[in-house]
């Protein structure tokens, strides 16, 4: 079966450069979620798009944006890149129905260092 | 505001001991859902199982069972027969039901779990 599809899923930035995180959901899911992994921690929520639209906004910096495209992948870009954005960032999609959301399935996450 | 507690940080078993992974949340919604997800070494999120806050019937699947009581707002699992590929962090997750927004999964802090030999 298809599973969610992140690229790359090793990068190495320099402070303050910029970075671009790519993800593509399951076929037919039109949700898509990003997550950032610290060392040790669990999961925390950065935000979510629901048929291309934002659908509900978490911790994420302001150097941080993404959106969905027409063909529902996603893109996180990262700006002003420091040493705290090292990290394992997930992507995940969930297929909804009625309002309400599915299980979430996990992409293999994106292992950023910033140096 | 939602919260997952999971209050064990790190627990160590001998091959085929059974173990059990304790989850308390916190919300105030009265339709939830409920997870929990495994993270082996190699850092994947792996989906176990999905809960609905109406569902308390507990379930089995193979050597995994989890038992959902809203009376104490608890939903822990528990694996059979461990065996050593079961040695990973395991994470408890909640998320509230949302017309409008997705839902979002809030993460307990995991529970690492180590199969010895």
């Amino acid at each position: 079966a298809a599973g969610v599809i992140q690229s790359p899923r090793h990068l190495i930035k320099e402070k303050r450069e910029t970075a671009t995180l790519k993800c593509y959901p399951i076929p037919r899911h039109d949700t898509v979620y990003w997550y950032q992994q610290g060392p040790g921690q669990d999961p925390q929520f950065l935000i979510s798009f629901y048929e291309k639209m934002q659908s509900d906004k978490g911790s994420i910096p302001d150097r941080f944006s993404a959106q969905q495209f027409s063909d529902y992948h996603s893109e996180l870009n990262m700006s002003s890149l420091e040493l705290g954005d090292s990290a394992l960032y997930f992507c995940a999609s969930s297929s909804r129905s009625w309002g309400v959301s599915y299980e979430q399935y996990f992409g293999p996450g994106t292992r950023l260092t910033v140096t | 505001a939602q919260k997952v507690t999971q209050a064990q940080t790190e627990i160590s078993v001998v091959e085929k001991e059974d173990v059990t992974l304790d989850c308390v949340y916190e919300t105030r919604d009265t339709t939830y859902y409920l997870f929990w997800y495994k993270q082996p070494p190699s850092g994947e999120l792996v989906f176990l199982i999905r809960r609905n806050s109406f569902d308390e019937q507990n379930e089995i699947s193979g050597r995994y069972s989890w038992n959902f009581q809203k009376s104490t707002s608890s939903f822990n699992f528990t694996i059979t027969a461990s065996q050593v590929v079961d040695s990973a962090v395991y994470f408890c997750a909640l998320s509230e039901a949302r017309e409008t927004s997705g839902s979002r999964l809030t993460f307990g802090e995991g529970t690492q779990l180590t199969v010895n030999p």
